[in-house]
C-alpha cells in the first residue's frame, strides 16, 4: 500500500494554465505538506495543513493555492503557470507532534514541466 | 532560522570504501536532525533521525549519523558503500518556532565506483 500518492506523476502544460496536482495520504496523519524541488535539487517547504487548517504559508505566489477537502488530503493549485514553476513538487505528511517532532514521509513528486 | 550546509554537492567512492557525507547545522536551541535519501526519479526516504537522545545514530541500509554539538555537525557514514547507495542524500533540521518545517541542506550526489 502507497503511503502518500501523488496524481499526476508527470505533467507538462503551455504557459498560462491551471493546473492541480492531487496528494493523498492513508497514515492516519494530521499534518500535509506541500515542498518543491527546483532544478538544482533545492528543496524548500512551500505549505502546511494540519487538521485541514493551513499552518505554514511560506513565501509563495499566490498563484498557488493548496487545498484540504480532509485531513488525508492535500492538493495543489496553481493558476497562470509560468516557466519558473517547472519543478518537482513533493507531499509529505506527518503525525502532528505532541512534544516531539515527526518523521514526514513523502510522495513520489510531481514533475511539472512549463513550456 | 535554523540552516543546514552539506559540503561537497558530489562524493565519490569506491565500492567497499567509506562513505562520509558531511553536514553542518545552524540552530540557537537543541535541533532535530534528518537525513533523507532520494533514489533517481522517486521521492524522499529518511535514513534516521536526531531527536536528542542518543548522539550515535543509527539508521536504515547500513547508515549511521553522529550529533557533534561542539562542531554543530551530522555527518552521515556507511563503513562499507555498496553500489545500490547511489542517490542524492540530503540533510535536514527542524524549525523550532512553533511548526513542524524541514529546512533542508542543498544535496549531496553520491557515486559509487565498482
Amino acid at each position: 500500500d502507497t503511503a502518500v500518492s501523488q496524481t499526476p506523476k508527470y505533467l507538462v502544460t503551455q504557459m498560462g494554465n491551471d493546473k492541480s496536482i492531487k496528494c493523498e495520504q492513508n497514515l492516519g496523519h494530521d499534518t500535509m505538506y506541500w515542498y518543491k524541488q527546483d532544478s538544482k535539487k533545492f528543496l524548500k517547504i512551500m505549505f502546511s495543513y494540519n487538521n485541514k487548517e493551513l499552518i505554514i504559508n511560506e513565501t509563495v505566489p499566490n498563484r498557488f493555492s493548496p487545498k484540504s477537502p480532509d485531513k488525508a488530503h492535500l492538493n495543489l493549485h496553481i493558476n497562470s503557470l509560468e516557466l519558473g514553476d517547472s519543478a518537482v513538487y513533493f507531499c509529505a505528511s506527518s503525525q502532528e507532534s505532541r512534544g516531539g517532532f515527526d518523521t514526514q514521509y513523502f510522495g513520489p513528486g510531481t514533475r511539472l514541466t512549463v513550456l | 532560522a535554523q540552516s543546514v550546509t552539506q559540503l561537497g554537492s558530489h562524493v565519490s567512492v569506491s565500492e567497499g570504501a567509506l562513505v562520509l557525507l558531511r553536514c553542518n547545522y545552524s540552530s540557537s536551541v537543541p535541533p532535530y536532525l534528518f537525513w533523507y535519501v532520494q533514489y533517481p526519479n522517486q521521492g524522499l526516504q529518511l535514513l534516521l533521525k536526531y531527536t536528542s537522545a542518543a548522539t550515535l545514530v543509527k539508521g536504515i541500509n547500513g547508515f549511521e549519523a553522529e550529533f557533534k554539538k561542539s562542531e554543530t555537525s551530522f555527518h552521515l557514514t556507511k563503513p562499507s558503500a555498496h553500489m545500490s547507495d547511489a542517490a542524492e542524500y540530503f540533510c535536514a533540521v527542524s524549525d523550532l518556532q512553533g511548526a513542524q518545517k524541514l529546512v533542508f541542506g542543498q544535496g549531496t550526489r553520491l557515486t559509487i565506483n565498482p
